[in-house]
């Protein structure tokens, strides 16, 4: 199993473009989130999918958008990106509710 | 709403000694979940350790210890035998139980550093 893969590992936007994160687990699991980490901060939740065509906003959705059209994949839309998206961003996912959230590597955006 | 706070942004501990990475939480939840997770300097978030809100005794897991005082909202997470892969940020987080989802709320986190 690959877990919870993230693609790219970097990128640089100019102000104003738009890009699709990709996140995919091949672990069959339901639940999937998307978060972002500030410098010097824990992690705050974008967007969550509880199943495929099942989403919702989490604590910072602001600038975003998800689609969950299969199981497998969660990718997390920035339209019109501004400096203050500059971040890491984690794909996680989990089998259920009760159980511990696995981690993709990380992508980290950078807004100029 | 939930919180979490740790309030110690960095620890120092000689290799072979334990040390304790503290947590508190605040929530009115009766039921709610509580993590560790580990953050190495390549940025990776690893999972450590779960308590349950009604677990009976303190979760372990290897060298991980978790200190649970529930009265006390407290979570602290005890590393015993340190080494020096241990050195990195270490997140406190707490589990919503009673939306239904499981949305994780993170502490600052802590930097450990281990030395020789």
């Amino acid at each position: 199993n690959a877990g919870v893969t993230q693609t790219p590992k970097f990128r640089i936007l100019k102000i104003g473009q738009s890009m699709t994160l990709q996140c995919a687990q091949d672990m069959n699991h339901n639940y999937m989130y998307w978060y972002r980490q500030d410098p010097g901060m824990g992690l705050k939740l974008i967007y969550y999918s509880v199943g495929a065509g099942i989403t919702d906003k989490g604590e910072v959705p602001n600038g975003y958008n998800v689609s969950r059209s299969t199981t497998e994949d969660f990718p997390l839309r920035l339209e019109l990106a501004a400096p203050s998206q500059t971040s890491v961003y984690f794909c996680a996912s989990s089998s259920d509710r009760n159980n511990e959230q696995f981690f993709g590597p990380g992508t980290r955006l950078t807004v100029l | 709403a939930q919180k979490i706070t740790q309030t110690q942004p960095g620890m120092f501990v000689q290799e072979k000694e334990a040390v304790t990475l503290d947590c508190t939480y605040d929530t009115s939840d009766p039921s709610y979940g509580l993590f560790w997770y580990k953050q190495p300097s390549s940025g990776e978030m690893i999972f450590l350790i779960y308590q349950g809100s009604y677990d009976q005794q303190n979760a372990t897991e290897g060298r991980y210890s978790l200190n649970f005082q529930k009265a006390r909202k407290s979570a602290n997470l005890v590393i015993s035998a340190s080494q020096l892969g241990d050195s990195a940020m270490y997140f406190c987080a707490m589990r919503d139980m009673n939306t239904g989802f499981q949305k994780l709320v993170f502490g600052t986190g802590t930097r450990l550093l281990v030395s020789p």
